[in-house]
């Protein structure tokens, strides 16, 4: 079966950086894209960006592109997200996210998602 | 950035009743790339609807969406004691990929 399985919590001051890894399982890994959303505490849903395996290419959501980095690597089937300078309105669940999308394309919508990984900004 | 706003904010019923949730977009969705997703608390949020209509797999029928361009509608036709949760629309026409703020379904 597919699953998502992210990293532990971090907790973090302002202008230091995190790194999210998101191990995939269960389907063929450089088939599908992986996004990346986050949540933060009460708000709803912030599409950060995507990465695509097949193509070896990644997408930045344009307002986040200057602090996030989405890399892979394919022999372990594991994605990480680093986002850089933090600010406290970076605390947020995280979750990685599969696209449906059987190919080197992608649909954009998110099929299979991670348990989320809460990262705590403050000083 | 196609913004989705979502109606009502909170939604009270009571098990049994039919539930219907709006979501509308500031410039038309082509394609009809629309999705809903229910989140519970604590939980990932989990893919209800995609193509405006076309339920995910293992989505009971009592899920049902509907809508084009950019009025859009999520109806729960009977509400289970398991529905009462948050919904959430996304569009996947136009990039950035965007979600609404939310329905929250709770008990009357």
């Amino acid at each position: 079966q597919v699953q998502l399985v992210q990293s532990g919590a971090e907790v973090k001051k302002p202008g230091d950086s995190v790194k999210v890894s998101c191990k995939a399982s269960g389907y063929t890994f450089t088939s599908h894209c992986i996004h990346w959303v986050r949540q933060a505490p009460g708000q709803g849903l912030q599409w950060m960006g995507m990465i695509n395996p097949s193509r070896e290419t990644t997408t930045y959501e344009q307002k986040l592109q200057d602090r996030v980095t989405m890399t892979w690597d394919t022999s372990t089937s594991t994605v990480y997200m680093e986002l850089s300078s933090l600010r406290s309105d970076d605390t947020a669940v995280y979750y990685c996210a599969r696209d449906p999308y059987y190919g080197s394309g992608s649909f954009n919508y998110f099929d299979y998602w991670g348990q989320g990984t809460m990262v705590t900004v403050s000083s | 950035e196609i913004v989705l706003t979502q109606s009502p904010g909170t939604l009270s019923l009571s098990p049994g009743e039919r539930a219907t949730l709006s979501c509308r977009a500031s410039q038309s969705v082509d394609s009809d790339y629309l999705a809903w997703y229910q989140q519970k608390p604590g939980q990932a949020p989990r893919l209800l609807i995609y193509g405006v209509s076309s339920r995910a797999t293992g989505i009971p029928d009592r899920f049902s969406g509907s809508g084009s361009g950019t009025d859009f509608t999520l109806t729960i036709s009977r509400l289970e004691p398991e529905d009462f949760a948050m919904y959430y629309c996304q569009q996947y026409s136009s990039l950035p990929w965007t979600f609404g703020q939310g329905t929250k379904v709770d008990f009357k």
